[in-house]
């Protein structure tokens, strides 16, 4: 297992439209958690899930944002009708359960709306 | 609410030196502190941690100390080495799922 993957690793769209990221974790990680990274800021928390439930999302999550972990493996996270101020990197991470176990990320996904 | 702080954005040291980045935090609830260092193109990468019940966290090059009267922690690089040069991010956590970053700090250590 070589970590946690995201794809793609670049998204360029036109506002209005919908965009999909997928991240598979680390095969034994139960937790997986999706972040967004601005310029100049440190990753902000936007949802976890533990196995297939999603357990906690941030206000950041307006209703345009979903995300899935259907089968408790990978997961997808859902922009629709993006805006330009959804430019960001949009970094998954993954943990195992027990105790303040550190996450792992992935090397995000940078989406770019014009 | 920027409840995880660094203040400075950059630091430069020379190689063989230490290099000493701080951390401030408002939220005296977090029981967990990490400090992830990010290349460019790539994903935070794990580095030390330490908990809120311990001062100071040893590995290697990379030292953590916390100081919780303060809400105040640090991490010394001795020696500081070329490939050391990213921009690191300290985090704290308040249960399982509420990790907040600070903004990072980049560090250039010079050869």
């Amino acid at each position: 297992d070589t970590g946690v993957s995201q794809n793609p690793r670049h998204k360029i769209t036109k506002r209005g439209q919908n965009v999909t990221f997928r991240c598979d974790p680390i095969s034994e990680h139960n937790r997986l958690y999706w972040y967004r990274q601005t310029l100049g800021q440190g990753p902000e928390f936007l949802t976890y899930f533990q196995n297939e439930a999603q357990l906690e999302k941030s206000r950041l999550l307006s209703d345009r944002f979903s995300a899935e972990r259907p089968k408790g493996s990978f997961s997808t996270l859902e922009i629709q009708r993006t805006e330009q101020g959804d430019s960001a990197m949009y970094l998954c991470a993954s943990s195992l359960v027990q105790g303040n176990s550190p996450l792992h990320f992935g090397n995000g996904t940078r989406l770019t709306v014009t | 609410d920027q409840q995880v702080k660094q203040n400075s954005p950059s630091l430069s040291v020379q190689e063989g030196r230490i290099s000493i980045l701080n951390c401030d935090y408002t939220n005296s609830m977090f029981d967990y502190f990490l400090w992830y260092k990010k290349y460019p193109a790539e994903g935070p990468t794990f580095l030390i941690s330490i908990s809120s019940i311990k001062d100071k966290n040893e590995d290697g090059r990379f030292t953590v100390f916390l100081n919780k009267s303060a809400k105040h922690l640090s991490l010394h690089i001795v020696p500081s080495q070329p490939g050391d040069s990213a921009v690191y991010f300290c985090a704290a956590i308040l249960g399982f799922s509420d990790m907040r970053f600070g903004a990072g700090t980049r560090l250039t250590v010079k050869p």
